[in-house]
Formats: structure tokens, sequence, C-alpha cells
């Protein structure tokens, strides 16, 4: 089956400093990438999600790339703000299978 | 839409105890999961449903668990026994299926004690 790897498992930034977030997988067939927050207590939530027939995907201050061919993604915070502090999840879909998660990365905003 | 509906919120057991966990999905959606969530293993997914029937079980643990889906809007975890091994926050999450992200409902936090 799928292996999702979420790198890294820990992120501290400053407020207004970027913060990037990588992610492999292993399944080639692999055709939908989501990523979710989750925050202390709450539910994961989708914020952005990518398919393989894209490279790029925006939506305000969150972007995610994917490369096909290194078969990686990844999920780009601009102008961090403290409530931007969550753990994010990346996941990828085999055709026929679950969303299969990365084992997530806390990401801490200071002011 | 009132969202992905889980309950109990929170469960408090003996070991050994039978637990029921419930999760009624978002009206239209013909995909169910039930996910973990521990500290060492993060989200691992235990079942999925599409129109109702199991498709994947290769992640419930044991025996000791199982999982229904008697019509499209009502499913359950069961755990019978349980053990303190199990304590750790039960997801449940449906999607209208292919390339579409999941909702997920709030979740179930088991303490087996």
């Amino acid at each position: 089956g799928e292996n999702v790897e979420q790198h890294p498992s820990t992120l501290s930034v400053q407020e207004g400093d970027s913060a990037v977030i990588k992610c492999t997988y292993s399944d080639s067939a692999s055709n939908y990438f989501p990523w979710y927050k989750q925050e202390l207590g709450k539910r994961p939530q989708l914020i952005i999600d990518i398919r393989s027939n894209v490279g790029e995907k925006k939506d305000q201050r969150i972007a995610v790339t994917l490369n096909k061919t290194a078969k990686h993604f990844s999920l780009h915070i601009t102008e961090t703000q403290p409530e931007d502090s969550a753990v994010y999840f990346c996941a990828a879909l085999s055709p026929g299978y679950a969303l299969n998660f990365g084992k997530g990365t806390s990401l801490l905003v200071t002011p | 839409d009132a969202g992905v509906i889980q309950s109990p919120r929170h469960e408090v057991t003996e070991m050994g105890q039978e637990v029921t966990l419930r999760c009624k999905p978002i009206s239209g959606h013909n995909s169910l999961f039930w996910y973990r969530q521990t500290m060492m293993r993060g989200l691992e997914l235990l079942i999925y449903f599409n129109n109702n029937v199991p498709i994947d079980d290769s992640g419930m643990p044991e025996d000791r668990f199982s999982a229904k889906m008697p019509n499209a809007s009502f499913s359950t975890l069961k755990i019978q026994p349980s053990e303190p091994r199990d304590s750790a926050v039960y997801f449940c999450a449906s999607s209208t299926g292919g390339d579409y992200g999941y909702t997920f409902g709030s979740g179930t936090r088991l303490t087996v004690v």
C-alpha cells in the first residue's frame, strides 16, 4: 500500500516568516494529495488539495506543489500568523484505497 | 448540514468491557472511514466502507475490533473486549468518494483503564 513520509515533525517560525512542510509518497498511482490542519483537541480539517494533473495550487497564503516524477509534494504557508499554529497532515490517495496520512508536523508561530 | 456526527465525545471504560462508537456521515456521502489517532502512530485507517459495503478492513488491529454500516446514515465501531492499548481518539470521516477530501467528525476520545 501507500506509504507517506512527512518532514519536519516540528517546525517553529516567527510571525511573518514562511513555513514549508514536505511529504513523499511511494505509490506512483496516487492521484490526490490533500493537506489537513488540526488544532489542539479538534478534528482534522481540509485546507487545500492538489490532484496529479496539476503541479501547483494556491489559495491566499497557502500553496501546494507536486512533483510526480520525484513523488513528493509540499505545503507552503507565507506571512505566517499565530493562528496558523497547529498540526498539519499531508495525505495521499491511491485509486481504490483510502487516504494514507503522514505523521504530522507541529507548527508553532511565535509573535 | 450538521457535518459528520460522532458519539460519544468521550468514553472511559474498564479493561474487558465492550465499547461501541457511533457515526452518522454527511447525507449524500457514500464513503465512510474509521481512523484511530495516537501520538505514536498518527492517523491510522481502521476500515472503510463504500455504499455501506466494507472495502478494506486490513487496518483493524485484531478480532476484538468490528465495524458495521447497516445503512447509509449510520456506522458503528465496536471493541470487545477493550484493552488499555486501545486508548486513542477514534475519528469517523465521510466523502463523496473518488479523489475528494474527507470531512471528519469531532472524534471519540476513548480511555480504557
